[in-house]
């Protein structure tokens, strides 16, 4: 069964990087078939998806968070990484770590989450 | 980007009861559609895929359909534990966006 799991810091300063990390067990973060995602959630708001990227290291970002947004995986730890760089309160949310199939195989959902890990922006 | 309007917001029912919430998006997206209940606290959970196929696991109370524009998810009598928020999701097309969220919760 396949478990994904986030950590990093929980409280950013204002114009600061935010780092997190998933760790995917149970599977390999290298399958043809699986694409890996961010997803954020601000407390008691709806779900904004970041970017995704493939195990070549292939992204696809949000065009609202592009400029700031940088994903990357490390095939050996089975991990992957988000970075948003100048952070402001409205920041500050639950990032889960996700992934979906492959849109060739009829994916683009999200069956796998992490637990999610709440970051908090301030100073 | 593709954007996701959830109605109604907020849907009063009680247990037994057959509910429908509605998706529609602002532009075809095929069947490219899924559906996630979220409870407090928790990562929200897969209900349903490429519109109207049930994931593993789900209930069959669960239900969805519809193909273009409007979709619906329907629970066909509601369990005291369906009480709670309902995503949809489009994948059509990257940027993957959700509609706002609708809370079920109980008259």
């Amino acid at each position: 069964q396949l478990q994904l799991q986030e950590s990093g810091p929980g409280l950013v300063k204002p114009s600061e990087t935010l780092s997190l990390t998933c760790t995917v067990s149970g599977g390999s973060i290298s399958s043809s078939s699986s694409y890996w995602d961010w997803i954020r959630q601000p407390p008691g708001k709806g779900l904004e998806w970041i970017g995704s990227i493939y195990h070549s290291g292939s992204t696809s970002y949000n065009p609202s968070l592009k400029s700031r947004v940088t994903i990357s995986v490390d095939t050996s730890k089975n991990q992957l990484s988000l970075k948003l760089s100048s952070v402001t309160a409205a920041d500050a949310a639950v990032f889960y770590c996700a992934r979906h199939m492959s849109p060739s195989l009829g994916g683009g959902y999200f069956d796998y989450w992490g637990q999610g890990t709440l970051v908090t922006v301030s100073s | 980007d593709i954007q996701m309007t959830q109605s109604p917001s907020t849907l009063s029912a009680s247990v037994g009861d057959r509910v429908t919430i509605t998706c529609r998006a602002s532009q075809s997206i095929s069947s490219w559609l899924a559906w996630y209940q979220q409870k407090p606290g928790k990562a929200p959970k897969l209900l349903i895929y490429k519109a109207s196929s049930l994931e593993s696991g789900v209930p069959s109370r669960f239900s969805g359909s519809g193909s273009g524009t409007e979709f619906t998810l329907t629970i066909s009598s509601l369990q005291p534990d369906d009480f709670t928020i309902y995503f949809c999701q489009q994948y059509d097309n990257y940027p993957y966006t959700f509609g706002q969220g609708t809370k079920l919760q109980i008259k």
